[in-house]
């Protein structure tokens, strides 16, 4: 079956422009993670959803970073005034609910700031 | 002090090798572990999880020890497929399921 998606795969902005970054979780999870993973570095968390709710934002860096999922499927991580700093991979992952399920990632987003 | 610690390498091998990667957590209180797989470009996989008892999958195998709060990978007859880097997470209990992960290290077999 189809795995989680995310779109676009590459974004090239400027210092201070707002963008979105979308992610499509694999049909049926309820749990959707956004991490994010610097050159050189593992993935960390950002947020993670469980239905429509943020159940845990404690991993985004400050108030330029939200993230929705209105629907309890699709979600978009928005970045406001980006900064050369927010430049990275940024991944989404998804899992059924429930504590230890397999958590699946898809390619990613890399953002690069200029 | 990271919370999850590993080696980054690379560790160059050559193929048919034994090679064993170390990972400590900080957390006295994480409570599940894993070994991720991650190529170049891609994004990680999950490999194994990791018991206390320990456990093996081909030619895998997972230890923990939680009184050193320290995890280990062992891969025996490796192969070049085997080139990639593998993360070390943990799970913090109460953390709801939000994964904590090391900085990799890197493996690369060789002809």
């Amino acid at each position: 079956g189809a795995g989680v998606s995310q779109t676009p795969s590459n974004k090239v902005t400027e210092k201070g422009k707002y963008v979105e970054l979308r992610c499509d979780p694999i049909s049926g999870h309820t749990a959707l993670y956004w991490y994010r993973q610097s050159l050189g570095q593992g993935p960390e968390f950002l947020i993670y959803f469980q239905g429509t709710g943020a159940a845990d934002d404690s991993g985004l860096p400050n108030d330029r970073f939200f993230a929705v999922r209105p629907e309890g499927s699709v979600s978009t991580l928005k970045i406001q005034r980006t900064e050369r700093g927010d430049s990275a991979v940024y991944l989404c992952a998804s899992s059924q609910s429930g504590l230890n399920n397999e958590q699946f990632f898809g390619p990613g987003t890399r953002l690069t700031v200029l | 002090r990271k919370e999850v610690e590993q080696d980054p390498g690379p560790f160059n091998v050559p193929e048919g090798a034994t090679v064993a990667f170390n990972c400590t957590y900080s957390n006295s209180a994480s409570q599940s572990f894993f070994w991720y797989r991650q190529d170049c470009r891609k994004e990680p996989k999950l490999l194994m999880s990791v018991y206390s008892s320990g456990n093996e999958d081909g030619r895998f195998t997972a230890q923990l020890n939680r009184a050193s709060q320290y995890i280990s990978l062992l891969i025996r007859d490796s192969k070049l497929s085997d080139s990639a880097t593998y993360l070390c997470v943990v799970n913090l209990a109460g953390g709801g399921n939000k994964l904590t992960f090391g900085t990799g290290t890197q493996l690369k077999v060789e002809l």
